[in-house]
């Protein structure tokens, strides 16, 4: 399995729900990655695990709650979100933190 | 802090012709430098990297120069094609430590039959 999966690929939630998204990968990678990206724009990095530790919260609001149960997954748990928080959330992996990352499909996230 | 230009943000070109992306970064100490190509609707792909012990890299139609003196790096497209349109966006990141990807700001390619 040479790819990064996600689901869903779309959610709509409202401001009260909680909602997961789960990243999983069998490359055996042990970095992985949390971006959000806005239409138009790059993608922007919110969380880094490395080797299944946090390594990087780029100042992320605590609605966003991230998770790493083991090397090959990764999980966003979502609670009380905005609807300016709509965007698509991409998944990444690389081998290590040194190298280069390889992207999920995402997930297109609605918040009404 | 730590800033990666990206020029022109939208390129129109023939298909056939050669198409050229530029991206200038801030931080000295990059040393990755890899490429993504975003369809619509699909996830970024990465499509060529080059590290700076390198000063070009190719891969059939595609290409990546880089100079470290003047902190540019550069992808060339030949030939290029209908499929070849796309978003394209450069990164810089220093390999080792946790690898955060400064990306530009995007280019979007569009190449007509």
């Amino acid at each position: 399995d040479t790819e990064v999966t996600q689901t869903p690929k779309h959610l709509v939630m409202g401001m009260t729900n909680k909602k997961s998204l789960k990243c999983e990968q069998h490359m055996g990678h042990r970095a992985m990655y949390w971006y959000k990206q806005k239409a138009k724009k790059p993608p922007e990095l919110m969380f880094v695990y490395s080797y299944e530790k946090l390594s990087i919260n780029e100042s992320v609001p605590s609605r966003f709650s991230p998770e790493c149960p083991n090397s090959s997954l990764l999980n966003l748990h979502l609670h009380a979100l905005q609807p300016e928080d709509s965007a698509l959330y991409l998944c990444a992996s690389s081998p290590t933190t040194g190298n280069e990352q390889f992207f999920g499909p995402g997930t297109r996230l609605t918040v009404l | 802090g730590e800033n990666v230009e990206q020029h022109p943000s939208t390129l129109s070109v023939q298909e056939g012709d050669s198409a050229v992306i530029k991206c200038t970064y801030s931080d000295s100490a990059s040393n990755y430098f890899p490429w993504y190509k975003q369809e619509l609707g699909k996830r970024p792909q990465l499509i060529i990297d080059i590290r700076s012990n390198v000063g070009e890299k190719k891969d059939q139609r595609i290409a990546v120069t880089l100079n470290k003196t003047a902190k540019h790096f550069s992808l060339h497209i030949t030939e290029t094609q209908p499929e070849d349109s796309a978003v394209y966006f450069c990164a810089a990141s220093r390999s080792g430590g946790y690898n955060k990807l400064i990306f530009g700001a995007g280019t979007r390619l569009a190449v007509h039959p």
